[in-house]
């Protein structure tokens, strides 16, 4: 079973605008991870909070975590035509297998 | 390498026949995992190494697949018989070691079944 659902499953906005995307999980874990991918290429890791962070910045990009809600949420701040990709959501289940949820598929318009 | 390669890149084939695929990962990651990606979906995990041996083979679909690694290197992952359900992108990934993130990806193997 999934262990990460991504929320929304699309989303389109402006250039320039923010963009949130959500990702719930149903168990314990000890870190969750994000990732984009580009079309027809592989996933790029692009940041990791521990389960005793609540929030953590890296360039234009805000994770948070609510290990009380089993929910992250992954925010791109002055978006850019480049982060149009699909950003997936990644935690470690037990036996340290990491569980990707589905994606989220975001489109940057002109 | 500097990165996880895979090969081939596209792989077009009937029903029916062999495949094998191919991943190198960077050099000196003891753990590769194997992971498809059916079209607008997430990733399905497959199976995955530390060092030659596989743990953990439980997200192999069916006996038809089946993966190997040697050297702690390269891996190969074989689909006998395919079917057209098994048309998808196949993902590879390595890491220093099993648990230890991120995780470095190839571009894949998309593979397409007649």
């Amino acid at each position: 079973s999934q262990q990460g659902e991504e929320d929304p499953q699309a989303l389109s906005i402006q250039e320039g605008e923010n963009a949130t995307m959500n990702c719930s999980y149903k168990t314990s874990i000890n870190n969750l991870q994000w990732y984009r991918q580009n079309s027809g290429r592989g996933l790029v890791h692009l940041i990791l909070i521990r389960s005793n962070e609540r929030e953590k910045h890296s360039g234009r990009l805000r994770v948070t975590l609510d290990t009380s809600k089993k929910s992250s949420s992954l925010l791109i701040t002055a978006s850019r035509a480049a982060d149009t990709a699909s950003y997936f959501c990644a935690t470690d289940a037990r036996d340290d297998k990491i569980i990707f949820g589905k994606g989220t598929r975001l489109h940057i318009l002109p | 390498g500097a990165g996880v390669s895979q090969s081939p890149s596209n792989k077009v084939t009937e029903k029916g026949k062999d495949v094998e695929l191919r991943c190198d990962p960077i050099s000196g990651h003891t753990a590769l995992y194997w992971y498809r990606q059916s079209l607008g979906q997430g990733l399905e995990f497959l199976i995955y190494f530390q060092g030659n041996s596989a743990p953990d083979k439980s997200g192999l679909p069916s006996d038809r697949f089946s993966a190997e690694r040697t050297g702690g290197s390269v891996s190969t992952l074989t689909i006998q018989r395919t079917q057209q359900e098994d048309s998808a992108v196949y993902l590879c990934a390595s890491s220093i070691r099993q648990g230890v993130v991120p995780q470095h990806f190839g571009d894949g193997t998309r593979l397409s079944i007649l």
